[in-house]
């Protein structure tokens, strides 16, 4: 069964500083998709990570797989206070029903001006 | 384009009463939609694949025949809460994937929130 873990679940930050959120999986995958989700809405679809190595980036934010350490991270740089969310990152994986997303625990961000 | 339609977007209904919830592909073609169900400050857990025209597969824990799945057509996928109880209140999220496109992302319905008085 695989198992995505995010750390921190949540984190409270000032406005400029920089942090990382990190997403652990247990078994192989090729894909890797980051959140965005607001309170009371739905995913908004950040990054799509396809390859060891991938770093991809958006404003301030950044992601990057390393699919031999079964880690993801995502940086956020001079963090405002727009970022506040809740970020997922899922990894996908197959099942008898074909390929599915599995979610992380979620991290809330809140951001202080 | 790759536009998700939840439908409502938020439903109040009494214990005991059933609710169904749409999910439509707008304006593309979708062979296998996801139903996700997420409680207050938690994560998304997956409830069931749909695959048009052939039966949901449910995740282990998902009553079956409490959450009815059809997924008759490319477009159109719904759920169906039978007997709701306060415990189904909770925000349950479709996805889609394109089809015929096997590695194409999910595309999210905005969502529609439950809530069993």
């Amino acid at each position: 069964e695989l198992k995505v873990e995010q750390n921190p679940l949540f984190l409270s930050m000032q406005e400029g500083k920089n942090y990382t959120i990190y997403c652990n999986y247990s078994t192989t995958s090729d894909r890797l998709y980051w959140y965005r989700q607001d309170p009371g809405k739905s995913l908004e679809s950040l990054f799509v990570l396809l390859s060891n190595g991938a770093v991809k980036q958006e404003g301030r934010l950044m992601a990057s797989l390393d699919t031999k350490a079964r880690l993801s991270t995502l940086h956020i740089t001079a963090a405002v206070h727009d970022l506040s969310a809740t970020y997922f990152c899922a990894v996908v994986h197959n099942n008898n029903a074909g390929n599915m997303l599995t979610f992380g625990g979620g991290t809330r961000l809140m951001v202080k001006p | 384009g790759a536009v998700v339609s939840q439908h409502p977007s938020w439903v109040i209904c009494k214990s005991g009463t059933s609710v169904k919830i749409e999910c439509r592909s707008l304006d593309f073609q979708a062979t296998t939609m996801f139903w996700y169900r997420q409680f207050p400050k938690q994560s998304l857990m997956l409830m069931a694949t749909s695959n048009e025209g052939s039966k949901a597969t449910y995740e282990q824990g998902v009553e079956k025949d409490k959450f009815l799945i059809n997924h008759a057509s490319l477009t159109l996928s719904t759920l169906t809460v039978t007997s709701a109880h306060p415990e189904d209140s909770s925000f349950y999220i479709c996805s889609a994937r394109k089809a015929g496109v096997g590695g194409s992302p999910l595309h999210f319905g905005n969502g529609t929130r439950l809530t069993v008085t």
